[in-house]
């Protein structure tokens, strides 16, 4: 089964709207971390938001949150007041248990920002 | 203060060849992790060096080997290039357990 799975492939906003991208996951650790990252047509992968499976509160970054409802196992991102910029793929990735364990990432959604 | 850093940034090699990717990690980090990300597809977990060691690894060939130096700088060596190689090779930096920061990544192509 996949770990990480993000539904949508692409999606078009337009410029200075909210989004929502898509994140579920599967796990049976009680102690997981959550990451989304941003990676321009440039190839590197920017962090932008960290949600841990005790943490009771939603992450938020800036313009970034992050809704997450453990019950339903997803973790999705928000972008507040879209920017061109914005455009890029989006990876939801999750590291399980404790320690440094490895990034299990999605399949990414692609992100168009329209004037 | 230097982000993760990594060399070269494109890289043109034939099948059967032998490559050699370097990484230096963000200041203050002494985690190295290298993934490999085929065109379309996320991120797959190579492996991880911590204290000179490799700690993990994912389900790659040992074709795929690295070395962690005494400065926390990283190689990824792969030996007996396929074309099924050609990839984005991402290496990740961390302090212990806190968040992995990426480098700008290599291209890699095999022809």
């Amino acid at each position: 089964a996949q770990k990480i799975t993000q539904t949508q492939p692409g999606m078009f906003v337009q410029e200075k709207e909210a989004v929502t991208l898509d994140c579920t996951y599967d796990t049976s650790d009680q102690s997981y971390g959550l990451f989304w990252y941003k990676q321009p047509s440039s190839g590197e992968m920017i962090f932008l938001i960290y949600q841990g499976s005790y943490d009771e509160q939603n992450a938020t970054e800036g313009r970034y949150s992050l809704n997450f409802q453990k019950a339903r196992k997803s973790a999705n991102l928000v972008i507040s007041a879209s920017q061109l910029g914005d455009s890029a793929m989006y990876f939801c990735a999750m590291r399980e248990g404790r320690g440094n364990t490895p990034l299990v990432f999605g399949k990414g959604t692609r992100l168009s920002v329209i004037a | 203060d230097a982000g993760v850093t990594q060399s070269p940034t494109h890289l043109i090699k034939t099948r059967g060849q032998q490559v050699t990717l370097r990484c230096s990690p963000k200041s203050g980090h002494d985690t190295v992790s290298w993934y490999q990300q085929a065109l379309g597809q996320g991120p797959q977990f190579i492996f991880q060096y911590y204290e000179e060691e490799e700690r993990q690894r994912g389900n790659f060939p040992d074709r795929f080997s690295g070395h962690q130096f005494p400065n926390y700088s990283s190689e990824l060596n792969v030996n007996a290039l396929l074309l099924g190689d050609s990839a984005l090779y991402l290496c990740a930096s961390s302090y212990f357990t806190d968040t992995q920061y990426f480098g700008p990544g290599t291209r890699l192509t095999v022809l």
